[in-house]
């Protein structure tokens, strides 16, 4: 029940083009849903996250859709750009006694050809 | 601002070992978590601490432990090292109100 399912594992896109990726989520206690991006060498950095009141936000190039229903959440990159290369994860937070945790996707590894 | 910091970079050690790893959160940050990244099982939780008290802790064995001190500062411990804890060992931090994470660069931790 605290898994977190990520989709694709890989993506290939073209300058300029849109990047999506998808995750689904089961706990149903998950109340803040945040997108990382991760390059070699380095920890992830947050990108945007949202919470589960609100179904969409948007952040630059960054999109975040939000199904609460279906509990699926997506990340949309527009105009994407080989900067953008790197690996992404999406990750739910659950309160845990009087502490959070996360718990992250299976990471996609985003190519942006230029 | 500085942000989280992680001691050392780079750690080669040997099965049977034990090895202590350091994270310096962002000055005023009072949370500080730990998670442990490898290709096969992602990112996993390991702990968190809070003004010097363990509050949650993962599915990990007792081999793991760690610490907060007074300044925030945090240390995490493994003990008799196996193949298997070959890892980057992910320290983040954030403040006391929920407001998301801030990791550092992580500890690569290699056993032989």
């Amino acid at each position: 029940q605290q898994q977190v399912k990520q989709s694709p594992q890989s993506l290939i896109v073209q300058k300029g083009g849109i990047s999506i990726i998808n995750c689904a989520y089961e706990n149903t206690a998950f109340d803040y849903f945040p997108w990382y991006q991760q390059f070699p060498g380095k920890g992830p950095a947050l990108l945007i996250a949202i919470r589960p009141d609100v179904s969409e936000k948007k952040e630059g190039r960054f999109t975040i859709s939000f199904n609460k229903s279906a509990k699926q959440f997506s990340l949309h990159i527009m105009d994407s750009q080989p900067g953008d290369s790197a690996t992404y994860f999406c990750a739910a937070r659950a309160r845990s006694g009087a502490g959070n945790m996360l718990t992250f996707g299976g990471g996609t590894r985003l190519m942006v050809k230029p | 601002k500085a942000g989280v910091t992680q001691t050392p970079r780079y750690l080669i050690k040997t099965r049977g070992q034990q090895v202590t790893l350091s994270c310096s959160p962002i000055s005023g940050h009072r949370s500080v978590s730990w998670y442990q990244q490898t290709p096969g099982q992602g990112l996993q939780f390991l702990f968190e601490y809070f003004s010097e008290t363990q509050r949650n802790k993962g599915n990990f064995p007792g081999r793991f432990s760690g610490r907060q001190f007074s300044n925030s500062r945090s240390e995490m411990n493994v003990s008799t090292l196996e193949l298997g804890d070959s890892a980057l060992y992910l320290c983040a931090s954030s403040p006391g109100q929920w407001q998301g994470y801030t990791f550092g660069s992580g500890t690569r931790l290699t056993v032989v």
